[in-house]
């Protein structure tokens, strides 16, 4: 079946403005996880959406950073007001069930001028 | 202390060797643990997942679990050039928390 697809690949963005990220992931699975990666870095967790429950934001770095998802499956990250730091690959990530096994999305490079 | 550590490496292995990657944990009362590879430029692929102690073998890959030392380790048999990456190790932990390794880069010499 399909797997975690994510839009779009790259997006070039001026400081300041608004962005938005998309991820759909695999048909059927329950917990969605958004993380970001810098050049050269770890992964950093954002957040954490699992079936129905109210969302773990513990990871957001700032106010400026928002998620939803909808319906259970497809989720939108949005950076408000972007800043040259935000520049990194974000990536998403769905399992079945909570605590299962990640596939990862191919991710969106975010560069922020 | 961080909740996974890994050797970050460099780690190189000839081919055809046995590469040995590691991983610690802080919360015993962790259950799942799996071990990702991440090519330059890409994103993590799933290699195994592990949930019992003991080892638990996939091919080439081979993963240990020993939970009375929060151990967790990956062996790569005959290794080839194409392993080369870097690994990420990551557990699920009792606080419904997912952590990942910072990772242990992996280059196989032909």
């Amino acid at each position: 079946g399909a797997g975690v697809s994510q839009s779009p690949s790259n997006k070039v963005t001026e400081k300041g403005k608004d962005v938005e990220l998309r991820c759909d992931p695999i048909s059927g699975h329950t917990a969605l996880y958004w993380y970001r990666q810098s050049l050269g870095q770890g992964l950093e967790f954002l957040i954490y959406f699992q079936g129905n429950s109210a969302p773990d934001k513990s990871g957001l770095p700032s106010d400026r950073f928002s998620a939803e998802r909808t319906g259970g499956s497809v989720s939108t990250l949005t950076i408000q007001r972007t800043q040259q730091e935000d520049s990194a690959v974000y990536l998403c990530a769905s399992s079945r069930l909570a605590g299962g096994e990640q596939f990862f999305g191919p991710g969106t490079r975010l560069t922020v001028l | 202390q961080k909740e996974v550590e890994q050797n970050s490496g460099p780690l190189s292995v000839p081919e055809g060797a046995i590469a040995s990657l590691n991983c610690t944990y802080s919360d015993r009362g962790s259950q799942s643990f799996f071990w990702y590879r991440q090519y330059s430029g890409k994103s993590p692929e799933l290699i195994m997942s592990i949930y019992s102690n003991g080892d638990k073998e996939d091919g080439r890959f081979t993963a240990q679990l020993n939970k009375a030392s929060q151990y967790v380790s990956l062996l790569i048999r005959d290794s080839q050039p194409s392993d080369s990456a870097t690994y990420l190790c990551a557990v699920f932990d009792t606080g419904n928390q997912f952590y990942f390794g910072t990772g242990t880069s992996l280059t196989v010499i032909p």
